[in-house]
């Protein structure tokens, strides 16, 4: 069973425009929420990340936002550029320090 | 620095055969893990070493095996192949592990890509 879920399973969004992804879980006892970007024919990289006592993290043009009562957290990429096309991956972090990835997202943007 | 090595990148097994994948990074990271990514599955954690000489068993380590040879690597065996294990197979590492680790990401390598007929 996916302990975290994820939508959309793919987006294209135009160069400029806002790219949103969304994520959702069930353990309250998760404790570390990370966002990983994965190219082509590469590993998974650390995006952003955010604890589940803040409500927001911006990095530049990523953005974090987290709702702990409704138990989602979402990724905003403000004024996105083709070299944003890449795959998403939220996850969540268990008290027993393993992570657990969405189902990833695939973002287009077009020029 | 190269970071996180994985070789091969490309394997074709007939099922039944055995392989082994290798990982090694060069960070002096403590923990290291192994992880699948399967299309609509995301990734799933098949093993991890939280340090030199410690292994535990992720989500899904049902037909692998590991072995931490040394801080530097971490070795991924599949005894008899299936085509279920059909997959790309990321090896990752990071500094920490625990309730203390939020500065300390995981560092993925670039994958290996196994096919098993």
């Amino acid at each position: 069973q996916q302990q975290v879920k994820q939508s959309p399973q793919s987006l294209i969004v135009q160069k400029g425009g806002i790219s949103i992804i969304n994520c959702a879980y069930e353990n309250t006892a998760f404790d570390y929420f990370p966002w990983y970007q994965q190219f082509p024919g590469k590993g998974p990289a650390l995006l952003i990340a955010i604890r589940p006592d803040v409500s927001e993290k911006k990095e530049g043009r990523f953005t974090i936002s987290f709702n702990k009562s409704a138990k989602q957290f979402s990724l905003h990429i403000m004024d996105s550029q083709p070299g944003d096309s890449a795959t998403y991956f939220c996850a969540a972090r268990s008290p027993s320090n393993n992570l657990f990835f969405g189902t990833g997202t695939r973002l287009t943007v077009i020029p | 620095n190269a970071g996180v090595t994985q070789t091969p990148k490309f394997q074709v097994l007939k099922t039944g055969q055995s392989m082994t994948l290798q990982c090694a990074q060069d960070m002096n990271h403590n923990s290291m893990y192994w992880y699948r990514q399967d299309p609509g599955m995301g990734l799933r954690l098949i093993y991890y070493s939280a340090s030199e000489g410690t292994t535990d068993k992720g989500e899904v380590p049902n037909g692998y095996n590991v072995s931490r040879l040394n801080k530097r690597e971490f070795s991924l065996r599949l005894e008899s192949a299936a085509p279920s294990q059909t997959s790309v197979y990321f090896c990752a590492s990071s500094a920490l592990r625990g309730p203390s680790s939020y500065n300390s990401p995981l560092h993925f390598g670039n994958g290996t890509r196994l096919t098993v007929t």
